[in-house]
C-alpha cells in the first residue's frame, strides 16, 4: 500500500544539525510532490518546505531559508530535509507527506503523511 | 506570508449537535482553503479543500464554506469520533502554504 516511513527519533543539541529521511513505497514516487510540514508539542502545524522527485525542485518556508536542503533520491525513493543550526524552538514533530494533482483542483492535495519523526534539541 | 486565524481556540459541543468552525484569512485566499482533522498521536487528515470540497471517505457532516477571507467547517450532527484538532490551511500560493492556528474541538 502506499506509505511514507519516516526515520527514527533524533536527539541532538543546539547549534548543531540533523538529517530526516522519508522513504516511500507503494506508488511511482517520481509522479508526486513531498512536503515537508512540523509540529512543535502542543502547537499547530508549519509548512518547511516542499520538493519535485520529478525535477528536482525545491520551495522552502522563508524562516528556514539558509538552514534548510531538502534533497531527492529517485534510485531509492527517498526525501530527506537537513536542518543546521538547530535551535531549542526546533525541536518538534517533522512530518513529509504527498501531494497530490486533482483533477478537480488547481493545486495538489496533502493525501498521505509519514509517522512522523521527533527531534529534539537540548543542551 | 498570509496569515490565519482560526475561531475558537476551544469548543466543546454534545453529541448530535452542530459545530462550526472559523478561518480567517490575512488577505484574500480565492477558494484555496483546505480543512484538515488530527486526533491525538494521529497525522492530519485532509477533510476540505478548496473551500468546500470533500476529499475522498470524508462522510457528509463535514461541510466547508466561504471564499476569500473568511471560511467555515461545519459539522453537523456531531459524533464522539468527531473529538480532535481542526486545522485550516490555505494552498493560493501553493507550494508556499501556511495553517491556522487549530481548534480544538470536544465532545462532551
Amino acid at each position: 500500500q502506499v506509505q511514507l516511513v519516516q526515520s527514527g527519533a533524533e536527539v541532538t543539541r543546539p547549534g548543531a544539525s540533523v538529517k530526516v529521511a522519508c522513504k516511500a513505497s507503494g506508488y511511482s514516487f517520481s509522479n508526486y510532490d513531498i512536503s515537508w510540514v512540523r509540529q512543535a508539542p502542543g502547537q499547530g502545524l508549519e509548512w518547511v518546505g516542499w520538493g519535485s522527485p520529478y525535477n528536482g525542485n525545491t520551495n522552502y518556508a522563508q524562516k528556514f531559508q539558509g538552514r534548510l536542503t531538502m534533497t531527492i533520491d529517485t534510485s531509492t525513493s527517498t526525501a530527506y530535509i537537513e536542518l543546521w543550526s538547530l535551535r531549542s524552538d526546533d525541536t518538534a514533530v517533522y512530518y513529509c507527506a504527498r501531494d497530490t494533482a486533482l483533477k478537480d483542483s488547481v493545486f495538489p492535495i496533502t493525501d498521505v503523511w509519514g509517522q512522523g519523526t521527533t527531534v529534539t534539541v537540548s543542551s | 506570508e498570509i496569515a490565519l486565524t482560526q475561531s475558537p481556540a476551544t469548543l466543546s459541543v454534545s453529541p448530535g449537535e452542530r459545530a462550526t468552525l472559523s478561518c480567517r484569512a490575512s488577505q484574500s485566499v480565492g477558494d484555496y482553503l483546505a480543512w484538515y482533522q488530527q486526533k491525538p498521536g494521529r497525522t492530519p487528515r485532509l477533510l476540505i479543500y478548496d473551500a468546500s470540497k470533500r476529499a475522498a471517505g470524508v462522510p457528509a457532516r463535514f461541510s466547508g464554506s466561504g471564499s476569500g477571507t473568511d471560511f467555515t467547517l461545519t459539522i453537523s450532527s456531531l459524533d464522539p469520533e468527531d473529538s480532535a484538532v481542526y486545522h485550516c490551511q490555505q494552498r493560493s500560493n501553493w507550494p508556499s502554504v501556511t495553517f491556522g492556528p487549530g481548534t480544538t474541538l470536544e465532545i462532551k
